[in-house]
């Protein structure tokens, strides 16, 4: 009954490679979003899509590109990955804005890369 | 640049204590909102604070957002090991007119509960 759910949770992989990572919300929500966590544990925002539709796109490397073939899913996937690349990757979820959420986001449990 | 500070950065209390977290911004917030992250568990939801003033409590936690909504405490009394964790503290950078929330967060706190 996992309500966002992300996989794998632990992805190794080597320099160069692409990979992606999955997202799914059985929440009925229209908002997905990624989130990065850097090894000093801070949070930044990376993309968000609306029914599809990309709504931000912060400053993030082209070499991610966010793919939503539902407004139920939202998987990411990395192009020739850096060691920079290393981080969690959490993904979330939320209602429309205004539509009386009061746990704003939902977040998945996380996904641990490191590229060797 | 981060818009969220955090303090302290990391809290080793003895069970049984009382702590608290500060999260402060510069600019006004539309929403203050604190998670809890537990390793492998992402980020559980605690509270939003959304008025000047506001103050909310569930079990042992307090969160309080100040009257210029630019500073957010979250106190714990009498903490327990199961309160270990790292808390993050998130806000609203703008209105959210668009479709999504943007929310920016804290470095976090690491919370750390002895026996």
């Amino acid at each position: 009954d996992t309500a966002v759910s992300q996989t794998p949770k632990y992805l190794v992989t080597q320099m160069g490679n692409d990979k992606s990572i999955k997202c799914e919300q059985n929440l009925g929500h229209d908002t997905m979003y990624w989130y990065k966590q850097d090894s000093k544990k801070f949070l930044k925002i990376m993309f968000s899509y609306n029914n599809k539709e990309l709504i931000i796109n912060e400053t993030v490397p082209n070499r991610f590109s966010p793919k939503s073939p539902d407004k139920a899913h939202l998987n990411l996937h990395i192009n020739s990955l850096e060691l920079g690349d290393s981080a969690v990757y959490f993904c979330a979820s939320s209602q429309v804005p205004g539509q009386g959420a009061t746990e704003k986001l939902f977040f998945g449990s996380g996904t641990q890369l490191s590229v060797l | 640049s981060q818009e969220l500070e955090q303090s302290p950065q990391s809290l080793i209390v003895q069970e049984g204590k009382n702590l608290t977290i500060n999260c402060t911004s510069s600019k006004t917030l539309y929403g203050l909102y604190w998670y809890k992250q537990k390793y492998g568990e992402g980020l559980i939801f605690l509270m939003m604070l959304q008025k000047g003033g506001e103050e909310k409590s569930h079990e042992k936690i307090t969160a309080k957002l100040d009257e210029k909504k630019q500073q957010s405490s979250l106190h714990i009394t009498a903490s327990q090991p199961s309160h270990a964790g790292i808390y993050l503290c998130g806000a609203d950078r703008v209105y959210s007119g668009a479709g999504s929330y943007q929310l920016t967060f804290g470095k976090g706190t690491k919370l750390s509960v002895i026996p």
